[in-house]
C-alpha cells in the first residue's frame, strides 16, 4: 500500500477563496482523522470519521470548515471562505479499529494571503 | 477523557550522549501509547507503540520506551544520540474514545 495520500502538498490561495484538501486513506482502515498543525496550537484534531460517518467534528473551528467522506477511499476538507489565520499544515491520518496506530499522510501546507 | 503531557518542550544533548524524552498520560481506559517523530517539513512517522504486551518497547533507529502504569509514564530513550535524531517528537495516547490524542511535542536538539 502507498500509505495515506494527501493532495495537494502545497496550496497558496487568496483570502476569500475556497480551498479543498484531499485524502486517500489506507485501504481497509475504518478510521480517518483530519488534524491541523500550527506553531501556536500544535496538532489539533478537527474531525474524525468511522466507516465513512463523521463521529466528532467538535474540533472544526468554524462553519467555514466542512469535511466529507463519500466513500471508504476518499475524504475532503473544505474551507470556504479561507482566511489568513487558516494558514497551517493539515494532516490526514487513517487507522484500523481499536487502539491501533494511526498512519499519517505527508500533509498539505496551506498559505492564505 | 484522555490527555498527554510532554514534560519538556525542548531537550538539548550532545551527539553520542543518551536521550530522554518524558511523557505522562491520563486515560480512563487501558490505553495504547505511541511515539511519533517529525523531521522538519515532513509528515509524522511512527517510532514505536505499546499495546498492552511487553512494557519495554523497542522501536526504530535505536529508540525504546517503557510503559509504567503506576507512574502513568511512557518515556522515550536512546542510549546514544545521532545528529539525524534532531526532530520533533510526539507522545500519543489512544484509549476508549479511539481518538489519538497528541502531546505538544518535544524538540530534540543534537549538538556535534
Amino acid at each position: 500500500d502507498a500509505g495515506v495520500i494527501q493532495s495537494p502538498r502545497h496550496e497558496v490561495t487568496e483570502m476569500g477563496q475556497e480551498v479543498t484538501l484531499r485524502c486517500k486513506p489506507i485501504s481497509g482502515h475504518d478510521y480517518l482523522f483530519w488534524y491541523r498543525q500550527t506553531m501556536m496550537r500544535g496538532l489539533e484534531l478537527l474531525i474524525y470519521f468511522n466507516n465513512n460517518v463523521p463521529i466528532d467534528d467538535s474540533g472544526m473551528p468554524e462553519d467555514r470548515f466542512s469535511a466529507k467522506m463519500p466513500n471508504a477511499s476518499f475524504s475532503t476538507l473544505k474551507i470556504q471562505p479561507s482566511e489568513p489565520r487558516d494558514s497551517a499544515v493539515y494532516f490526514c491520518a487513517s487507522s484500523g479499529g481499536g487502539n491501533t496506530e494511526a498512519f499519517f499522510g505527508q500533509g498539505t501546507r496551506l498559505t492564505v494571503v | 477523557a484522555q490527555s498527554v503531557t510532554q514534560l519538556d518542550s525542548h531537550v538539548s544533548v550532545s551527539e553520542g550522549t543518551p536521550v530522554l524524552l518524558r511523557c505522562n498520560y491520563s486515560s480512563s481506559y487501558s490505553p495504547s501509547l505511541f511515539w511519533y517523530v517529525q523531521h522538519p517539513n515532513k509528515g509524522l512517522q511512527l517510532l514505536l507503540k505499546y499495546t498492552s504486551a511487553a512494557t519495554l518497547v523497542k522501536g526504530i533507529n535505536g529508540f525504546e520506551a517503557e510503559f509504567k502504569k503506576s507512574e502513568t509514564s511512557f518515556h522515550l530513550t536512546k542510549p546514544s544520540a545521532h545528529m539525524s535524531d534532531a526532530a520533533e517528537y510526539f507522545c500519543v495516547v489512544r484509549g476508549g474514545s479511539y481518538i489519538p490524542t497528541f502531546g505538544r511535542g518535544t524538540s530534540l536538539i543534537v549538538h556535534p
